[in-house]
Protein backbone atom coordinates (compact mmCIF):
# COMPACT_ATOMS: atom_id res chain seq x y z
CA UNK A 1 0.00 0.00 0.00
CA UNK A 2 1.38 3.86 -0.69
CA UNK A 3 2.77 5.53 2.00
CA UNK A 4 0.33 8.49 1.12
CA UNK A 5 -2.81 8.66 -0.21
CA UNK A 6 -4.90 11.55 -2.06
CA UNK A 7 -8.68 11.61 -2.81
CA UNK A 8 -9.89 12.07 -5.31
CA UNK A 9 -7.57 11.62 -7.91
CA UNK A 10 -9.32 13.42 -10.48
CA UNK A 11 -12.08 15.98 -9.70
CA UNK A 12 -14.21 18.76 -12.50
CA UNK A 13 -16.00 21.22 -10.97
CA UNK A 14 -17.74 24.84 -11.33
CA UNK A 15 -16.33 28.14 -10.52
CA UNK A 16 -18.10 28.81 -7.05
CA UNK A 17 -18.04 25.24 -5.64
CA UNK A 18 -17.06 24.21 -2.77
CA UNK A 19 -14.59 20.78 -3.18
CA UNK A 20 -12.00 19.32 -0.93
CA UNK A 21 -8.82 17.73 -1.43
CA UNK A 22 -7.43 14.63 1.45
CA UNK A 23 -4.64 13.58 1.71
CA UNK A 24 -3.39 10.10 4.23
CA UNK A 25 -0.57 9.14 5.27
CA UNK A 26 0.65 5.83 7.03
CA UNK A 27 4.69 6.77 7.61
CA UNK A 28 3.74 8.63 10.82
CA UNK A 29 5.36 11.71 10.34
CA UNK A 30 4.05 15.19 11.76
CA UNK A 31 5.06 17.35 9.24
CA UNK A 32 2.65 17.52 6.31
CA UNK A 33 2.54 19.58 2.98
CA UNK A 34 -0.16 21.23 -0.10
CA UNK A 35 1.43 22.06 -2.92
CA UNK A 36 0.10 22.93 -6.20
CA UNK A 37 1.83 22.49 -9.95
CA UNK A 38 0.80 24.34 -13.09
CA UNK A 39 2.23 22.94 -15.80
CA UNK A 40 5.79 23.84 -16.74
CA UNK A 41 6.25 25.23 -13.08
CA UNK A 42 7.69 23.78 -9.88
CA UNK A 43 5.98 23.17 -6.81
CA UNK A 44 4.24 25.70 -4.88
CA UNK A 45 3.69 25.57 -1.39
CA UNK A 46 -0.10 26.44 -0.32
CA UNK A 47 -0.04 25.13 3.22
CA UNK A 48 1.90 23.18 5.88
CA UNK A 49 1.88 21.84 9.58
CA UNK A 50 4.12 20.54 11.99
CA UNK A 51 1.42 18.82 13.87
CA UNK A 52 -2.15 18.29 14.52
CA UNK A 53 -2.68 21.69 16.25
CA UNK A 54 0.28 23.85 13.87
CA UNK A 55 -1.16 25.52 10.29
CA UNK A 56 0.92 27.27 8.85
CA UNK A 57 0.31 29.68 5.46
CA UNK A 58 2.53 28.84 2.10
CA UNK A 59 3.17 31.26 -0.44
CA UNK A 60 -0.04 30.83 -1.99
CA UNK A 61 -2.54 30.65 0.60
CA UNK A 62 -5.35 33.00 -0.70
CA UNK A 63 -8.54 31.24 -1.65
CA UNK A 64 -7.34 27.44 0.16
CA UNK A 65 -8.23 26.57 3.50
CA UNK A 66 -6.94 23.55 5.19
CA UNK A 67 -7.73 21.30 8.27
CA UNK A 68 -5.44 18.88 10.05
CA UNK A 69 -7.58 16.41 11.69
CA UNK A 70 -5.36 14.32 13.12
CA UNK A 71 -1.26 12.99 12.59
CA UNK A 72 -2.11 11.50 9.49
CA UNK A 73 -4.91 13.51 7.56
CA UNK A 74 -5.08 16.84 6.46
CA UNK A 75 -7.26 18.10 3.94
CA UNK A 76 -7.19 20.90 1.47
CA UNK A 77 -10.36 23.09 0.76
CA UNK A 78 -11.18 25.22 -2.18
CA UNK A 79 -14.08 27.42 -0.62
CA UNK A 80 -15.28 29.02 -4.19
CA UNK A 81 -13.27 27.40 -6.88
CA UNK A 82 -12.08 29.53 -9.45
CA UNK A 83 -10.90 28.70 -13.11
CA UNK A 84 -7.48 29.97 -12.05
CA UNK A 85 -7.02 26.73 -9.57
CA UNK A 86 -7.04 24.85 -12.29
CA UNK A 87 -3.79 22.80 -11.27
CA UNK A 88 -2.29 19.52 -10.24
CA UNK A 89 -2.01 19.04 -6.18
CA UNK A 90 0.23 16.85 -4.41
CA UNK A 91 0.32 16.11 -0.56
CA UNK A 92 3.79 15.87 0.82
CA UNK A 93 5.13 14.15 3.94
CA UNK A 94 8.23 15.02 6.33
CA UNK A 95 9.87 14.15 9.30
CA UNK A 96 11.69 16.98 9.36
CA UNK A 97 15.07 15.55 9.10
CA UNK A 98 14.87 13.62 5.72
CA UNK A 99 13.13 13.91 1.93
CA UNK A 100 9.26 14.80 1.35
CA UNK A 101 7.53 11.76 0.46
CA UNK A 102 4.90 13.31 -2.24
CA UNK A 103 1.30 11.85 -2.81
CA UNK A 104 0.46 10.46 -6.14
CA UNK A 105 -1.36 13.96 -6.82
CA UNK A 106 -4.81 15.25 -7.62
CA UNK A 107 -6.02 16.36 -10.74
CA UNK A 108 -8.25 19.63 -10.54
CA UNK A 109 -10.16 20.94 -13.14
CA UNK A 110 -12.60 24.24 -12.92
CA UNK A 111 -14.88 24.98 -15.20
CA UNK B 1 14.20 36.23 -0.66
CA UNK B 2 14.09 33.14 -2.20
CA UNK B 3 15.18 32.51 -6.05
CA UNK B 4 16.03 28.82 -7.34
CA UNK B 5 16.99 28.87 -11.17
CA UNK B 6 17.46 25.94 -13.57
CA UNK B 7 17.68 25.91 -17.31
CA UNK B 8 13.79 25.15 -18.39
CA UNK B 9 14.51 22.24 -21.27
CA UNK B 10 17.40 19.83 -22.12
CA UNK B 11 18.14 17.35 -24.42
CA UNK B 12 20.44 14.97 -24.17
CA UNK B 13 21.17 11.13 -25.92
CA UNK B 14 20.83 7.31 -24.77
CA UNK B 15 24.27 6.65 -23.32
CA UNK B 16 25.30 9.74 -22.71
CA UNK B 17 25.60 11.90 -19.83
CA UNK B 18 23.94 15.18 -18.66
CA UNK B 19 24.70 17.84 -16.95
CA UNK B 20 21.83 19.80 -14.47
CA UNK B 21 22.78 22.76 -13.03
CA UNK B 22 20.80 24.49 -10.07
CA UNK B 23 21.82 28.16 -8.22
CA UNK B 24 19.65 29.13 -6.07
CA UNK B 25 19.37 32.68 -3.21
CA UNK B 26 17.70 31.32 0.31
CA UNK B 27 17.11 32.75 3.22
CA UNK B 28 18.58 29.72 4.79
CA UNK B 29 19.91 26.78 3.65
CA UNK B 30 20.11 23.13 5.73
CA UNK B 31 20.03 20.67 2.16
CA UNK B 32 19.72 20.53 -1.18
CA UNK B 33 17.35 17.66 -2.76
CA UNK B 34 17.07 17.02 -6.63
CA UNK B 35 13.56 15.25 -7.47
CA UNK B 36 12.83 13.12 -10.26
CA UNK B 37 9.16 13.91 -11.77
CA UNK B 38 7.49 11.99 -14.74
CA UNK B 39 4.86 13.90 -16.46
CA UNK B 40 1.47 13.94 -14.27
CA UNK B 41 3.32 12.06 -11.54
CA UNK B 42 4.35 12.64 -8.22
CA UNK B 43 7.88 14.07 -7.59
CA UNK B 44 10.66 11.12 -6.40
CA UNK B 45 13.47 11.67 -4.48
CA UNK B 46 16.69 11.57 -5.94
CA UNK B 47 19.94 12.88 -3.76
CA UNK B 48 20.97 14.90 -1.16
CA UNK B 49 23.68 17.23 -0.44
CA UNK B 50 24.24 19.35 3.01
CA UNK B 51 27.90 19.51 2.99
CA UNK B 52 29.95 20.06 -0.24
CA UNK B 53 31.08 17.78 -2.55
CA UNK B 54 29.78 15.15 -4.44
CA UNK B 55 27.48 12.74 -3.65
CA UNK B 56 27.27 9.38 -5.81
CA UNK B 57 24.24 7.15 -6.36
CA UNK B 58 24.40 4.53 -8.93
CA UNK B 59 23.63 6.50 -12.24
CA UNK B 60 23.29 9.59 -10.58
CA UNK B 61 25.50 11.95 -8.65
CA UNK B 62 24.81 15.26 -7.30
CA UNK B 63 27.34 18.41 -6.69
CA UNK B 64 27.21 21.54 -4.02
CA UNK B 65 28.92 24.45 -3.52
CA UNK B 66 27.28 26.08 -0.54
CA UNK B 67 29.60 29.55 -0.97
CA UNK B 68 28.69 29.60 -4.73
CA UNK B 69 24.86 29.09 -4.36
CA UNK B 70 25.26 26.09 -6.83
CA UNK B 71 24.59 22.63 -7.61
CA UNK B 72 24.51 19.87 -10.27
CA UNK B 73 22.67 16.69 -11.22
CA UNK B 74 24.75 14.60 -13.34
CA UNK B 75 23.03 11.81 -15.01
CA UNK B 76 25.25 8.76 -16.77
CA UNK B 77 24.40 5.87 -19.26
CA UNK B 78 21.22 7.94 -20.14
CA UNK B 79 18.18 5.95 -20.28
CA UNK B 80 14.80 6.53 -22.46
CA UNK B 81 13.46 5.94 -19.24
CA UNK B 82 15.33 9.17 -17.49
CA UNK B 83 13.36 11.58 -19.90
CA UNK B 84 11.22 13.32 -16.79
CA UNK B 85 11.52 16.96 -15.08
CA UNK B 86 14.49 17.38 -13.17
CA UNK B 87 12.98 19.78 -9.74
CA UNK B 88 16.15 21.40 -7.17
CA UNK B 89 14.80 21.93 -3.91
CA UNK B 90 16.17 23.82 -0.96
CA UNK B 91 15.21 23.38 2.41
CA UNK B 92 15.98 25.86 5.04
CA UNK B 93 17.90 26.70 7.81
CA UNK B 94 15.61 25.29 10.26
CA UNK B 95 14.74 22.64 8.13
CA UNK B 96 10.97 23.87 7.88
CA UNK B 97 10.29 24.21 4.63
CA UNK B 98 11.31 23.52 1.11
CA UNK B 99 11.37 26.05 -1.72
CA UNK B 100 11.35 24.31 -4.98
CA UNK B 101 12.91 25.59 -8.54
CA UNK B 102 10.59 25.25 -11.80
CA UNK B 103 12.62 21.85 -12.86
CA UNK B 104 14.18 21.09 -16.00
CA UNK B 105 12.30 18.78 -18.28
CA UNK B 106 14.49 16.11 -19.60
CA UNK B 107 14.00 14.84 -23.23
CA UNK B 108 16.71 11.42 -24.16
CA UNK B 109 16.97 10.64 -27.95
CA UNK B 110 17.54 7.62 -29.09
Amino acid sequence: DADVTQTPRNRITKTGKRIMLECSQTKGHDRMYWYRQDPGLGLQLIYYSFDVKDINKGEISDGYSVSRQAQAKFSLSLESAIPNQTALYFCATSDGTETQYFGPGTRLLVL
Amino acid sequence: GQNIDQPTEMTATEGAIVQINCTYQTSGFNGLFWYQQHAGEAPTFLSYNVLDGLEEKGRFSSFLSRSKGYSYLLLKELQMKDSASYLCAVRDNYGQNFVFGPGTRLSVLP
